[in-house]
């Protein structure tokens, strides 16, 4: 049971250029979210999605698109990074909408250049 | 303006002290609270949630929960160094239940 796991630990980009960041969970979870984390900043929700086959936007969704691939799969993508965009990335999931014992993935570090 | 508000220290605790941590909201309609420890470079653990007014109790932990002056706070007795590192907390902001978090409080623990 290896929980949430995200690729890749860490990746540097140069401004324009396009990447996915992975998310999956084995917990049989309905809601999966994305967080930023910057430095006194806290978490911020980017998108999240209540179940499969649904999405929505979440405090700061600009920049971003995601998929909701299956259950165990919610990824995030990234058309054209920006230097603003420099951050460290979580995936977390619960269990249902509303059930917010939220469980982390261990991030993404992402540098744009 | 965020919503919920942290003081982000550094909060220092001599060893086997208690650590104090308070958290305000703006939200009225906020209804619940979760407590997430975070060790540097890791990703954020819950150590608890408070859904009513009043105390909560799970082992060291205590948190307080106060609806009409909208705070809650952490209480983390006979701390350990390994108590070191940033909490988080965070309020549910709608009926769907999403979280908003604030900066977080750094705690650093010294023997």
């Amino acid at each position: 049971n290896a929980g949430v796991t995200q690729t890749p630990k860490f990746q540097v980009l140069k401004t324009g250029q396009s990447m996915t960041l992975q998310c999956a969970q084995d917990m049989n979870h309905n809601s999966m979210y994305w967080y930023r984390q910057d430095p006194g900043m806290g978490l911020r929700l980017i998108y999240y999605s209540a179940s499969e086959g649904t999405t929505d936007k979440g405090e700061v969704p600009n920049g971003y698109n995601v998929s909701r691939l299956n259950k165990r799969e919610f990824s995030l993508r990234l058309e054209s990074a920006a230097p603003s965009q420099t951050s460290v990335y979580f995936c977390a999931s619960s269990e249902e909408r509303g059930n917010n014992e939220q469980f982390f993935g261990p991030g993404t570090r992402l540098t744009v250049l | 303006q965020k919503e919920v508000e942290q003081n982000s220290g550094p909060l220092s605790v001599p060893e086997g002290a208690i650590a104090s941590l308070n958290c305000t909201y703006s939200d009225r309609g906020s209804q619940s609270f979760f407590w997430y420890r975070q060790y540097s470079g890791k990703s954020p653990e819950l150590i608890m949630f408070i859904y009513s007014n009043g105390d909560k109790e799970d082992g060291r932990f205590t948190a307080q929960l106060n609806k009409a002056s909208q705070y809650v706070s952490l209480l983390i007795r006979d701390s350990q160094p390994s108590d070191s590192a940033t909490y988080l907390c965070g309020g549910t902001t709608d009926s769907w239940g999403k979280l908003q978090f604030g900066a977080g409080t750094q705690v650093v623990v010294t023997p």
